[in-house]
């Protein structure tokens, strides 16, 4: 199985700030990377798809770039609901595997 | 609207099975894969496998090869994940989601159920 990592795992930032999270793959998964944030007690909610398209009603400060293996999601002004743990997935060979998390609090 | 509904909690005795339900609604069911992933207590997201509600084709990850069971019943438009020999370590919430074969990536969720293993 493809192995994911994040980074940082944590972070503490402002409303206000960019944030940048990263999110690699133990191989190349060519575009098929999405990224999700989930709330305390909430089910997960898809933000990016294919490693860049946004999925709809998801705000435009979201974006994600990347190929093969090595992806980033940016959120361009950090708002209060934006405070959560996100969440990088891959899809390779019929499976899917999820990234460890990374925590966005506030400073 | 696109609901996923799961069944209730369980609590479960080391060893034992547990089997969750999942019932579709507001869109084609055969359509879209479901997907099963857990969370453990205070932990990250697991995928644990999906099945293909149109032809019952499953894909499991490695993990969990040979203790996963992941069936369909169309006619009632539920998904169905059965987990044998649970040990303390498969306490956890275990959500369903669906996906389409298009953009691999899961865009609805069910609410989550919490299974408890413990003597």
């Amino acid at each position: 199985d493809i192995q994911m990592t994040q980074s940082p795992s944590s972070l503490s930032a402002s409303v206000g700030d960019r944030v940048t999270i990263t999110c690699r793959a133990s191989q190349s998964i060519s575009r098929w990377l999405a990224w999700y944030q989930q709330k305390p007690g909430k089910a997960p909610n898809l933000l990016i798809y294919k490693a860049s398209s946004l999925e709809s009603g998801v705000p435009s400060r979201f974006s994600g770039s990347g190929s093969g293996t090595e992806f980033t999601l940016t959120i361009s002004s950090l708002q209060p609901d934006d405070f959560a743990t996100y969440y990088c997935q891959q899809y390779n060979s019929y499976l899917f595997t999820f990234g460890p998390g990374t925590k966005v609090d506030i400073k | 609207q696109v609901q996923l509904v799961q069944s209730g909690a369980e609590v479960k005795k080391p060893g034992a099975s547990v089997k969750v339900s999942c019932k579709a609604s507001g869109y084609t069911f055969t359509g879209y894969y479901i997907h099963w992933v857990r969370q453990a207590p205070g932990q990250g997201l697991e995928w644990m496998g999906r099945i293909n509600p149109n032809n019952g084709g499953a894909n499991t990850a490695q993990k969990f090869q040979g203790r996963v069971t992941m069936t369909r019943d169309t006619s009632i438009s539920t998904a169905y994940m059965e987990l044998s020999r649970l040990t303390s370590d498969d306490t956890a919430i275990y959500y369903c989601a669906r996906s389409d074969g298009y953009r691999s990536s899961i865009d609805y969720w069910g609410q989550g159920i919490l299974v408890t293993v413990s003597s």
